[in-house]
Parts: C-alpha cells; structure tokens; sequence
C-alpha cells in the first residue's frame, strides 16, 4: 500500500499568508495526487488533482505542485475561508490512500 | 445541481448489519466509477470501497474486506454499501462520491462528494 505523509499536521497562519503544505509518498503515485478542503461537519471538496490542475470553481490562490513521491499545496494569500484541514489522496493505485490532514488555524 | 445523497445510517449493535444508499442527481452514475469513503469522529478520511461503471472492477480495503459489499444499480442512479459484522471501530460518517475520471485509480479524483451519513456501532 502507498502511504501518504503530510506536513505539518498543524498550522498556524494570520489572514494574507503563504502558507505550503507538503505531502510524500512511499513510492512514486505520478502525477495521480488530489488536495481537498475539510471544514467541520461538512464533506470534503476537492481543490486540485492531477498534482497541479485547479478544479473548477477554486480560486487561484490555491495551486498544486509536483510529481513522484513529493507534492506541495501553496495557498499564496490566505483568506478567512480558507482555515479548515487539507488532505492529499493518491489514486495512482488501488488501495486508494489519504494523507493524515493538515489543519490550518487562525494564528 | 449535481449532487450525491447518502441514507440509511443509524445506531447498530455490534455484529449487526446495516445498508448505505447513495443516489446522484443531475448526472448519470452509468458513466463513473463510484466510492465509499468514511471519517471516524475527530479523525482523517479512510477510503473503504470502490466499484467501476459496469461493476466489473471492485476494490474494498483490508478493513472491510469480506464484511462490506458495495454494488451499484445504474437503473436506479444509486450505489449502496453493503455493511455485516460491524465493530465498533466502523463508527463513522460514511461518504460516497464520484471517481472523476473513467475509474478511481490513475485518473479519478473524487469531484463530487454527498453530505455523509453517521453510523454508530454501539451496544
């Protein structure tokens, strides 16, 4: 199974920060790395796939890097709507895997 | 809008049995493979399950494996989970959600995510 590893688990971060959060696989997924954003009591919604492509919708602010077993998550000017958890997923393979979340909060 | 929605969460006892439905709207599941996924209460997302467009491809994960069965009826626009032999370490909001690409491996982000439905297994 590929495990995914994300860094930090926790963020602190004030409105207009960069903020990077990183992801690693075990072993190389490719490109095949989706970030999704968790607020509480809601499901997930997915920000970036393919490692890099933005999903509809999603502001510019977010954008996905990398490729293998390293991946990053810049969000370049953080908004108030953006503290919540992220997680990465790859879905090179099946088991299909998530990261641990970072939470990102209000510094 | 498009648009997953889970039922048929609830409380069951330890060893009991319980069936998740999934049913889309504005779109057609006949195209997608389909997913489970669930969160423990306070925990990360665990994927469970996943099942191709026609059904041929199924994948569960060794937690559930030979406990869980997962089909789907395109008729119907729905997917269910199959749940037996629950434990208490199944507690959790279970998700169901839509494999973007033609399957969930090596093209399918998960795009489209229902609400969730909470099952409790709890004497």
């Amino acid at each position: 199974d590929i495990q995914m590893t994300q860094s930090p688990s926790t963020l602190s971060a004030s409105v207009g920060d960069r903020v990077t959060i990183t992801c690693r696989a075990s072993q190389s997924v490719n490109s095949w790395l989706a970030w999704y954003q968790q607020k509480p009591g809601k499901a997930p919604n997915l920000l970036i796939h393919k490692a890099s492509g933005l999903e509809s919708g999603v502001p510019s602010r977010f954008s996905g890097s990398g490729s293998g077993t390293e991946f990053t998550l810049t969000i370049s000017s953080l908004q108030p709507d953006d503290f919540a958890t992220y997680y990465c997923q790859q879905y090179n393979s099946h088991p299909l895997t998530f990261g641990g979340g970072t939470k990102v909060e209000i510094k | 809008e498009v648009q997953l929605v889970e039922s048929g969460g609830g409380l069951v006892k330890p060893g009991g049995s319980l069936r998740l439905s999934c049913a889309a709207s504005e779109f057609t599941i006949s195209s997608y493979s389909m997913t489970w996924v669930r969160q423990a209460p306070g925990k990360g997302l665990e994927w469970v399950s996943s099942i191709s467009s026609s059904s041929a491809y199924i994948h569960y994960a060794d937690s559930v494996k030979g406990r869980f069965t997962i089909s789907r009826d395109n008729a119907k626009n729905s997917v269910y989970l199959q749940m037996n032999s629950l434990r208490a370490e199944d507690t959790a909001v279970y998700y169901c959600a839509r494999c973007s690409g033609g399957t969930c491996s090596s093209s399918g982000a998960l795009d489209i995510w229902g609400q969730g439905t909470m099952v409790t297994v709890s004497s």
